[in-house]
């Protein structure tokens, strides 16, 4: 079967580095999606990984190894507002987005 | 602004009722889904349109009962629902659908009880 897993919650310190786990089981692959969702809030897109390696966007920075089925999503520099809950999903052979149930995050100051 | 909005943004209803939730985005974007939300569970993908068609269906009770009478508004048609629908209700739309980088653009969801 396909099976996304991400740890369920986490917490981390203000100023601090975090990295968010993701392992991945699909039939095919297209690509790896991280999302962000504040409480009460729609998810918004981060980032998307299709070739092995590490992509940086600012403060955040996502990696991707197809070989492993494992991608994971970096944060430097957290700010309280980086407390959110983290979604993974990744793309199957027909583009199906399998999704992950979410990584809380808590910052702490 | 998220490009995507949906109303009402909270909604209680009784078994026995009958109510629709509504999502609009001007975006010009193709595909339109949704998905429901409930905590601590991935998303589950209930519907996808593509050009106004309906391309999936993910085995949906019918109790849910999609509408996308044009490529920017999406409809989902509650009636006699049950307690466990209680959820999050998400609306997303992409440029196409079953491509790539595929990039969905979310709503803020309308939270739905059923008593």
């Amino acid at each position: 079967g396909q099976n996304i897993d991400q740890p369920t919650e986490m917490t981390a310190t203000e100023g601090a580095i975090v990295q968010i786990n993701c392992t991945y089981q699909t039939s095919g692959f297209n690509g790896l999606f991280w999302y962000q969702q504040h409480a009460g809030e729609a998810p918004t897109f981060l980032s998307y990984n299709v070739l092995d390696g590490l992509e940086e966007k600012g403060r955040f920075s996502s990696f991707l190894s197809r070989s492993k089925g494992y991608s994971y999503l970096l944060l430097k520099e957290l700010q309280m507002k980086d407390s959110a809950s983290y979604l993974c999903a990744a793309a199957d052979s027909n583009y199906q987005l399998i999704w992950g149930a979410g990584t809380k995050l808590i910052i702490k100051p | 602004e998220t490009g995507v909005t949906q109303t009402p943004r909270h909604l209680v209803m009784g078994m026995t009722n009958k109510k629709s939730l509504k999502c609009e985005q001007h975006l010009g974007h193709n595909a339109m889904y949704w998905y429901k939300q409930s905590a601590k569970k991935p998303l589950e993908l209930m519907f996808v349109y593509s050009l106004e068609e309906r391309v999936e269906n993910n085995s949906v009770p019918s109790r849910f009962s999609p509408e996308c009478p044009n490529s920017s508004h999406l409809f989902l048609h509650l009636h006699t629902l049950q307690p466990e629908d209680s959820a999050l209700y998400l609306c997303a739309s992409s440029q196409e659908q079953g491509s790539g980088a595929n990039v969905l653009t979310f709503g803020a969801g309308s939270r739905l009880t059923v008593l």
